[in-house]
C-alpha cells in the first residue's frame, strides 16, 4: 500500500456519460498529480494541485475537470465520455512545499476506465 | 521539458548486475535526474533521483556523467521482481511535474 488511495479501481461506463475518479493523498502531502495511461500514449500529464490551487496543466481535455478540497483529497471529472478515454488513470501526492522542495511522487495504484 | 533517451528494452539474467543507461544531453544546471519504474498492472514507483554527485539507496544506484548528459541506473542484483517499465526523467527545479517517456522495457531470466 502506497499510501495513495483511488477509487473506484475499476470503472465501466458507455459513450457520453460522466464519471468521477476520487484520489486521497498521503497522509502530509500536499499536492496531487493526475495522470492518463493510455496504451498508444504512455504515461500523460493532465493536472497539477497543490493546497487547493491549480499549479499546472497538461494535455487535459476541456472535457475533463479536476479540483482540489481543503482534506486535500482530488477529484477528476471526465464528461462527454469517448471509446479513446477508456484508460488507466493515476493518482500521485508528492511532499513538496510548492517552491522548490521536492521528494519524488507516490503513485496511487489506477482507476481502469472503460468506455464502451 | 528536456528530453530523455532510453533503450527501448533490455534483458538480464536473475542475480547478475543491470545497468539501464539514460541520455540528456539537453540538460541545464538545474534539472533533476529522476528514475522511477512501473511494475505489471501497477502505479509507477520511486526509485531514486539525483543532480550531480552519484547516489545509492537500498533499491539501486545512479550514476551521473561528469558532464550530465547520461546517467545510469544500476541493480545490483536483478530478481524476476525488477522486471518492469524504468523511466529516467529530468524535472526542472522549478516544476514538479514529471514528463514521462516510453522507458526501458526491463526483462529478467531465470
Amino acid at each position: 500500500d502506497s499510501g495513495v488511495t483511488q477509487t473506484p479501481k475499476h470503472l465501466i461506463t458507455a459513450t457520453g456519460q460522466r464519471v468521477t475518479l476520487r484520489c486521497s493523498p498521503r497522509s502530509g502531502d500536499l499536492s496531487v498529480y493526475w495522470y492518463q495511461q493510455s496504451l498508444d500514449q504512455g504515461l500523460q500529464f493532465l493536472i497539477h494541485y497543490y493546497n487547493g490551487e491549480e499549479r499546472a496543466k497538461g494535455n487535459i481535455l476541456e472535457r475533463f475537470s479536476a479540483q482540489q478540497f481543503p482534506d486535500l483529497h482530488s477529484e477528476l471529472n471526465l464528461s462527454s465520455l469517448e471509446l479513446g478515454d477508456s484508460a488507466l488513470y493515476f493518482c500521485a501526492s508528492s511532499v513538496d512545499n510548492g517552491q522548490g522542495a521536492f521528494y519524488g511522487y507516490t503513485f496511487g495504484s489506477g482507476t481502469r476506465l472503460t468506455v464502451v | 521539458d528536456a528530453k530523455t533517451t532510453q533503450p527501448n528494452s533490455m534483458e538480464s539474467n536473475e542475480e547478475e548486475p543491470v545497468h539501464l543507461p539514460c541520455n540528456h544531453s539537453t540538460i541545464s544546471g538545474t534539472d533533476y535526474i529522476h528514475w522511477y519504474r512501473q511494475l505489471p498492472s501497477q502505479g509507477p514507483e520511486y526509485v531514486i533521483h539525483g543532480l550531480t554527485s552519484n547516489v545509492n539507496n537500498r533499491m539501486a544506484s545512479l550514476a551521473i556523467a561528469e558532464d550530465r548528459k547520461s546517467s545510469t541506473l544500476i541493480l545490483h542484483r536483478a530478481t524476476l521482481r525488477d522486471a518492469a517499465v524504468y523511466y529516467c526523467i529530468l524535472r526542472d527545479p522549478y516544476g514538479n511535474k514529471l514528463v514521462f517517456g516510453a522507458g526501458t522495457i526491463l526483462r529478467v531470466k531465470s
